[in-house]
């Protein structure tokens, strides 16, 4: 069946460093990927998405483009802040989100 | 900012008890989902619903399992026998529409500890 695979943390970063978190999908059509955030305390909160090839999401910095011939959607962020820091999750969607199993980055002053 | 509501945020309860999440999605919203997270494991998808029926469903979401829209707001998932693998943050979400690309808006989630 359908499957997302992100890179395992924690991710430690100091504030203003570059970020990559890496996440592929296995999947038989052609599905939405999405980019989840939790911060400490809180519920899970949309960040970014792309519905088909080729799109870029962003938000707050934040960027990932559909890439269909490696069936990837990278997270980068040039520049993070201690704010950044969270669990960050990838999803796919056909009719219903799964996930990967999170990343938790940590930013340091 | 519209936003899903869930309680409790905490709850412990001991094995073969019965346990109710509810959950108030957002107000304009037609599909309704609950996910849950085992500590440091994945999000899994349990069930999703609309129309005021269950539209799918996973191999977790067992005869233990079942959910209701009692009125026009809130959103339950009931445990009828709490096991000790049922532990877990239960998420309720919820999207205005049902297709692929569509958002899907996260409450803050219960989390459900079974002694």
């Amino acid at each position: 069946g359908d499957s997302v695979t992100q890179m395992e943390g924690p991710v430690t970063l100091s504030e203003e460093a570059f970020l990559t978190i890496n996440c592929t999908y296995t999947a038989t059509g052609y599905p939405s990927l999405f980019w989840y955030v939790q911060y400490p305390g809180e519920g899970l909160q949309l960040l970014l998405k792309a519905t088909k090839a080729d799109d870029k999401g962003s938000n707050k910095g934040f960027e990932a483009t559909y890439r269909k011939e490696t069936t990837s959607f990278h997270l980068e962020k040039g520049s993070v802040q201690v704010s950044d820091s969270a669990v960050y999750f990838c999803a796919l969607s056909d009719d219903k989100l799964i996930f990967g199993t999170g990343t938790l980055l940590a930013v340091q002053p | 900012e519209p936003e899903v509501t869930q309680t409790p945020s905490h709850q412990v309860t001991q094995m073969g008890q019965e346990v109710i999440l509810r959950c108030v999605p957002i107000s304009n919203h037609l599909y309704f989902y609950w996910y849950r997270q085992i500590l440091g494991q994945k999000v899994e998808f349990l069930v999703s619903f609309y129309n005021n029926e269950i539209s799918e469903k996973s191999e977790i979401f067992d005869d233990q399992f079942s959910v209701e829209r009692p009125d026009g707001s809130n959103f339950t998932l009931k445990i009828r026998s709490t096991k000790l693998e049922d532990s877990a943050m239960y998420f309720c979400a919820s999207s205005g529409q049902g297709y692929a690309g569509n958002t899907i808006y996260f409450g803050e989630g219960s989390w459900l500890t079974v002694v």
